[in-house]
């Protein structure tokens, strides 16, 4: 059973600390999604690659954040400095691009804490 | 921005009624999608239908769209209290990308 997994779980830190998300999308997936809810904003669209490439990471705040696929088993999303503001659920989710539209599967996301 | 805005905000019924949610969007779509998030947990990916559709089944979900009226609903019938959980639509916009704008969802409950 294929599934995207996500570590850690939970994680709770301080502000200024350094953050690392990790993400292991479904094998054969050649898209990865990184999204971040929260109640007021929900569901929102952080970053996307497609084989391994960023192509979209116009939602992520540049000055703190990275997300990067070192290879096609592993994708990292990092704050450095964290905030409080950045406590969320932030998810991964990976799909099979092709010629048509094609459905996200997601991870059990990480909920982090910023204290 | 949220593309897509569900309504209503949040639904109780009884076991076996039927819910209907539905969803509203701003601009033009290559498809939309539905999907589902229990308490805690990921969202799970429930139906998609494509711009030049107009209804899709499966099993006990119906989903209707509607282009010129840019709005989408969402049919479950017969639930279960196991259909408890957080519905959202979502929106591929047709920029290039693929990639998904989603509402802020629907909170179902269902009562035995």
């Amino acid at each position: 059973d294929a599934r995207v997994t996500q570590t850690p779980r939970d994680k709770v830190t301080e502000m200024g600390q350094e953050v690392t998300m990790r993400c292991q999308p479904i094998l054969g997936h050649n898209t990865v999604f990184w999204y971040r809810q929260t109640m007021m904003q929900g569901l929102e669209l952080l970053a996307y690659f497609r084989n391994r490439a960023p192509l979209d990471d116009s939602g992520m705040p540049k000055d703190r954040f990275s997300a990067e696929m070192p290879d096609a088993t592993l994708a990292t999303l990092k704050i450095q400095p964290s905030e409080p503001r950045d406590s969320a659920v932030y998810f991964c989710a990976s799909g099979r691009s092709g010629s048509g539209p094609y459905e996200q599967f997601f991870g059990p996301g990480t909920r982090l804490t910023v204290l | 921005s949220q593309q897509g805005e569900e309504d209503p905000q949040a639904l109780s019924i009884q076991e076996g009624e039927n819910a209907t949610m539905n969803c509203s969007y701003k601009t033009s779509i290559n498809n939309l999608q539905w999907y589902r998030q229990n308490s805690g947990r990921g969202l799970v990916h429930l139906i998609l239908i494509r711009s030049n559709e107009r209804e899709k089944h499966s099993g006990r979900l119906r989903v209707t769209l509607d282009t010129s009226k840019k709005s989408s609903s969402l049919l479950i019938t017969a639930s279960r209290a196991a259909d408890t959980a957080s519905y959202f639509c979502a929106t591929d916009a047709n920029s290039g990308y693929s990639t998904l704008t989603f509402g802020k969802g629907t909170m179902l409950l269902v009562s035995p």
